[in-house]
């Protein structure tokens, strides 16, 4: 059974960046036919998809975020990270990592496992 | 590529038939998930490619459509299925995109 589990500092200063780790389990980052996700869910609001990796550290972000965000993956470890840079308070919400499976095109066709989720609280 | 979901809440009694609507703004061919919400907790993916059930889901739940307009339905609403439901576009390449959610209430 696959597990991911999010960790990271649920505390982070205006203008600071926004470092969170993703740890797989129950499966290898490394071996292949998926991309790895991150999403994030502003409190009481819907869900934003920041950006997603595969095993050779290719990355495809929102291009709303794209100027801030860093995707990266460290697969001797089995785990996959984000950075988010010059955070404002805006940028407080759930912070979701998730193993999203693709098709024979490379399309993502949906996203089954997910972490419990961790929230980062932007405030000075 | 913009989701619209209706209703945005919806109140129903369980046992009753319910269907949520997610329209594109643009054609997504097949490459929309629906997933289920409840507070507190990560999304659970239901439904993917528009009509498979994911593995394990129960079958009242069921989804139809392609293009720009999709719906979900329940066919007998049970007390667990109180809950919050997106659907979601993977078709936007490279981005991925969300509705704003239904949230389903007990009436």
């Amino acid at each position: 059974q696959v597990q991911l589990q999010e960790s990271g500092p649920g505390l982070v200063k205006p203008s600071q960046t926004l470092s969170l780790t993703c740890t797989v389990s129950g499966g290898s980052i490394s071996s292949g036919g998926y991309y790895w996700s991150w999403i994030r869910q502003h409190p009481g609001k819907g869900l934003e998809w920041i950006g997603y990796i595969y095993y050779s550290g290719s990355t495809y972000y929102n291009p709303s975020l794209k100027s801030r965000v860093t995707i990266s993956v460290d697969t001797s470890k089995n785990q996959f990270s984000l950075k988010l840079s010059s955070v404002t308070a805006a940028d407080t919400a759930v912070y979701y990592c998730a193993r999203d499976v693709y098709d024979s095109s490379g399309y993502s066709l949906y996203f089954d496992y997910w972490g419990q989720g961790t929230l980062v609280t932007v405030s000075s | 590529i913009q989701l619209t979901q209706s209703p945005s809440s919806l109140s129903a009694s369980v046992g009753d038939r319910v269907t949520i609507t997610c329209r594109a703004s643009q054609g997504i061919s097949s490459y929309l998930a629906w997933y289920q919400q409840k507070p507190g907790k990560a999304p659970k993916l239901l439904i993917y490619a528009a009509s498979t059930l994911q593995s394990g889901v129960p079958s009242r739940f069921s989804g139809s459509g392609s293009g720009t307009d999709f719906t979900l339905t329940i066919s007998s609403l049970q007390p667990e299925d109180f809950a919050t439901y997106y659907c979601q576009q993977l078709n936007s390449y490279p981005s991925i995109t969300f509705g704003q959610g239904t949230r389903l209430e007990i009436k």
